[in-house]
């Protein structure tokens, strides 16, 4: 299993502004991934973070709105640029477990749950 | 388009049975998961069904059938703790999990 800590864990922040969410895993990890989580919906995948290369976006999502790093194989962030109301929601950071015959199931971060006025 | 389905909420009491229905379409198949999330928590797996039958787990079983497009969990001896969302989600054929928008489920004493 992997340990995966976010920060922060909710913030209120003002329209128009950006935030940048972290996230740390105990071991490495080829892939990982961003959702989001608007309130009594699905999960949403933003993207998936590739370390060395370009992070690839979902339909919908694109880079100047969610800026992504992927500085190693244990740490990533997520920016949400330019906020308004319709950002808020709780963004989860996730990786793919391997090592149990490729069932590939994820674990999450404790998420982070974004309130912009 | 890809769509799973499954019931907004449902209601149990402590020591009953409950069974959570799921049903997908999805464009192929590779694997079924359900996930249990606990209200302000990250989703935390509970279950993994790639072949066609019941996989057991403690208090916690799941079903596919393939075939039908649906999938169950059945929960025995609920207790409060159980109270949670419970999310199904698919793995297509390109790798791509798609998730449903998780049952509620209440525990009434």
């Amino acid at each position: 299993s992997a340990v995966i800590s976010q920060k922060p864990s909710r913030d209120i922040c003002q329209r128009g502004t950006s935030l940048t969410i972290q996230c740390q895993v105990d071991s490495q990890v080829t892939m990982m991934f961003w959702y989001r989580q608007q309130p009594g919906q699905s999960l949403t995948l933003i993207a998936t973070a590739n370390q060395g290369s370009e992070a690839t976006y979902e339909s919908g999502f694109v880079i100047d709105k969610f800026p992504i790093s992927r500085p190693n194989l244990t740490f990533s962030t997520l920016t949400v640029s330019n906020m308004s109301p319709e950002d808020s929601s709780i963004y989860l950071c996730s990786v793919e477990d391997l090592d149990r015959g490729n069932t590939g199931e994820l674990f999450f971060g404790e998420g982070s749950r974004l309130t912009v006025l | 388009g890809q769509n799973i389905d499954q019931p907004t909420e449902m209601t149990a009491t402590e020591g009953a049975i409950v069974q959570i229905n799921c049903t997908y379409q999805t464009s192929g198949f590779n694997g079924l998961f359900w996930y249990q999330q606990h209200a302000g928590e990250a989703p935390t797996f509970l279950s993994y069904n790639v072949l066609d039958g019941l996989e057991e787990k403690g208090r916690f079983s799941s079903f596919l059938s393939r075939s039908k497009g649906y999938s169950y969990l059945l929960l025995k001896e609920l207790q409060m703790k159980d109270s949670a969302s419970y999310l199904c989600a698919v793995r297509d054929s390109n790798y791509q999990l798609i998730w449903g928008a998780g049952t509620k489920l209440i525990i009434k004493p």
